[in-house]
């Protein structure tokens, strides 16, 4: 089955710089690559998505970019703020069988003003 | 509007109680799944289900169920709560397979 990989498990930044998180996938089918942020007492919401037929995809402040060679997939977020404060998870979906998502361990974000 | 809702927001019980949370979408959504969040964040998928299929993931002990009244409802069931299920469970739903997922705000579950 899929296997995910994150890291690092913890990331510290000052507000304003940049943070990168970098997720590693086995299955090659995987076409799917979603990633998620979970603030305190919430459950995870999407942040941005991609498909294995894109190699990078932005939304202002936030980007991912995907390598299928490599089977890695990372996030970048720029400018961080304080409210970036959350964990982030990753994910990978293959078609076909179950179509159940693999989630990486996710990323404590710590954004220090 | 809440677009998937879990009750109750806090569950606590004893060892050995039989106990169910139940998870509502109102998205109109073909799939639901029900995940456990332990202490270290992680999250483990333990059940993916659509109007035709139901998923089980192997590690999940039978203890745990299951259960879909209607397309827009799917409680989880525990029998026999040992100390190891306490976690944080969140109910999804997603449109297609493959596809984003929405989440619940969760259940604490905590097992004395």
């Amino acid at each position: 089955g899929e296997n995910v990989e994150q890291h690092p498990s913890t990331l510290s930044v000052q507000e304003g710089d940049s943070a990168v998180i970098k997720c590693t996938y086995s299955d090659s089918a995987s076409n799917y690559f979603p990633w998620y942020k979970q603030e305190l007492g919430k459950g995870p919401q999407l942040i941005i998505d991609i498909r294995s037929n894109v190699g990078e995809k932005k939304d202002q402040r936030i980007a991912v970019t995907l390598n299928k060679t490599a089977k890695h997939f990372s996030l970048h977020i720029t400018e961080t703020q304080p409210e970036d404060s959350a964990v982030y998870f990753c994910a990978a979906s293959a078609p076909g069988g179950s179509y159940i998502p693999t989630f990486g361990r996710g990323t404590s974000l710590i954004v220090h003003p | 509007d809440t677009a998937v809702s879990q009750t109750p927001k806090y569950l606590v019980t004893q060892m050995g109680n039989d106990k169910s949370i139940k998870c509502e979408q109102n998205l109109g959504h073909d799939t639901m799944y029900w995940y456990k969040q332990d202490s270290k964040k992680f999250l483990k998928i333990m059940f993916s289900y659509n109007n035709k299929e139901l998923i089980i993931n192997e590690t999940v002990p039978n203890r745990f169920s299951p259960k879909s009244p209607d397309k827009a409802h799917l409680n989880l069931h525990i029998n026999s709560l040992e100390l190891g299920d306490s976690a944080v469970y969140f109910c999804a739903s997603s449109p297609l397979a493959v596809n984003e997922q929405f989440f619940g705000p969760g259940t604490r579950l905590t097992v004395l």
